[in-house]
């Protein structure tokens, strides 16, 4: 069984200021790794996704994250935030393609 | 290729009653995932259903039922509604999982209020 870890429930940042989101998991098997987005009163929205090859990987809107195996680490950034990116992320871990398992969400908060 | 449609949006009944809701998948999608989100627990997988089949069901009671019908729209039911199942709950669907991994895409989900 997998589980994941979002290290923060709330991240407030300045608008154009650099954010990053933690996130770790835990699992028995490789696993493919998922960054969402959850707007309010919405569905989520793939961000970007890890299954294979290069650790390093974009996602749309200008963000990235990280695949660290010898952490079991998957941490989302964004360089420069807009107001726009005030919303809820989901990270989520899965061994196959049907069953997500999610975290708990981080609740990013841009100021101008 | 419209989205992920899951009707109604809003629902809300009382204590005790039953409650179906509805999920088209993208067309060609033929696995069909439905989440359930709340503020207590986050987002719970609940169930996945691939040709009509249910394959995988995650941690919930039996008054949670899903089926999926040969054109791939799938419902889900609960029966005996309790207050703790207010929830928003999400339908994904995926293409045909035949091969590697296939993306879930999410409609806007229900919002379910039990009073």
């Amino acid at each position: 069984a997998q589980s994941v870890t979002q290290l923060d429930s709330q991240v407030p940042v300045f608008e154009e200021a650099p954010v990053e989101l933690r996130c770790n998991y835990s699992s028995s098997v490789s696993v493919y790794l998922f960054w969402y987005v959850q707007y309010p009163n919405q569905g989520l929205q793939l961000l970007l996704k890890y299954l294979s090859g290069s650790t390093l990987v974009k996602g749309i809107n200008g963000f990235e994250a990280e695949f660290n195996k010898s952490q079991t680490s998957f941490h989302l950034r964004k360089p420069s935030v807009h107001i726009s990116d005030t919303a809820e992320y989901f990270c989520a871990v899965s061994e196959d393609d049907y069953k997500l398992s999610f975290g708990a969400g981080t609740t990013v908060t841009v100021r101008a | 290729k419209a989205g992920v449609t899951q009707t109604p949006r809003y629902l809300i009944k009382t204590r005790g009653q039953q409650v179906t809701l509805s999920c088209s998948p993208i067309s060609g999608h033929r696995s069909v995932s439905w989440y359930q989100q709340t503020p207590g627990q986050g987002l719970q997988f609940l169930f996945e259903y691939f040709s009509e089949t249910q394959r995988n069901k995650g941690n919930f009671p039996g008054r949670f039922s899903g089926r999926q019908f040969s054109n791939s729209r799938s419902e889900m039911n609960v029966s005996t509604l309790e207050l703790g199942d207010s929830a928003l709950y999400l339908c994904a669907s995926s293409p045909s999982p035949a091969s590697g991994f296939n993306e879930q895409f999410f409609g806007p989900g229900t919002r379910l209020t039990v009073l």
